[in-house]
């Protein structure tokens, strides 16, 4: 089974700051690795996907990189927003197509 | 928007009810994925299916079943609610291999 662990657990900062939030995995057979985020009562929405061959995917000001020898991903966001707070999850699903999540980072921006 | 959707979405039930969850997808994908999700646990999953009538249990699968008849549908059962079964059950679907994942919005599910 697929460990994913994500830290910190949670991070306050204010408006403006570039942030970096961390996944690591213990089984280095993936597809690909998702990040999702989650906001207070909703549904997850997927942010990036990077494939098992890359290193880095960009979305505006969201940056996903993956070392996959390492167990590792981080997501950095430029210039953080109000609007960005929320719950961030990453996923590795396996070779069997299973998805296992961590719990998760809240984040809050402060305006 | 990915085409999925859950439903019910909000439901309070009886302890010993049975309890059917559904739900329903318009991308033709293969995988269809049940979680749960509670405080402090993040979300775990239930069973998944990567076809029609092929499913497998996934880390928390006892007290639940789940069935696959159609491609674009993959019910969840809880044959006797219990009390430890409250929790937001989200479905998810994925076409395969390197495509991404979609959720639904979540069914709210509260036994009492």
């Amino acid at each position: 089974k697929q460990e994913v662990t994500q830290i910190p657990a949670a991070l306050s900062v204010p408006e403006g700051e570039n942030l970096v939030l961390n996944c690591s995995f213990t089984d280095s057979a993936i597809y690909n690795l998702q990040w999702f985020r989650q906001d207070p009562g909703k549904g997850l929405t997927s942010l990036l996907l990077i494939q098992s061959s890359q290193r880095e995917q960009t979305s505006g000001r969201l940056n996903a990189s993956l070392d996959k020898s390492s167990g590792r991903s981080t997501l950095y966001i430029a210039a953080s927003q109000p609007g960005d707070s929320a719950t961030y999850l990453c996923a590795a699903p396996n070779t069997g197509n299973q998805f296992y999540f961590g719990t998760g980072t809240s984040l809050t921006v402060i305006p | 928007d990915a085409g999925i959707t859950q439903s019910p979405r909000h439901k309070v039930t009886e302890t010993g009810t049975p309890v059917t969850l559904r739900c329903h997808q318009t991308e033709n994908h293969r995988y269809m994925y049940w979680y749960r999700q509670d405080p402090g646990h993040g979300l775990r999953l239930i069973h998944y299916s990567y076809g029609v009538k092929d499913t497998d249990k996934g880390e928390v699968s006892d007290g639940y079943s789940v069935s696959r008849s159609k491609t674009e549908d993959f019910l969840l059962t809880l044959e006797s609610a219990t009390s430890s079964q409250t929790s937001v059950y989200f479905c998810a679907i994925l076409g395969g291999g390197n495509t991404e994942a979609f959720f639904g919005q979540g069914t709210r599910l509260t036994v009492v």
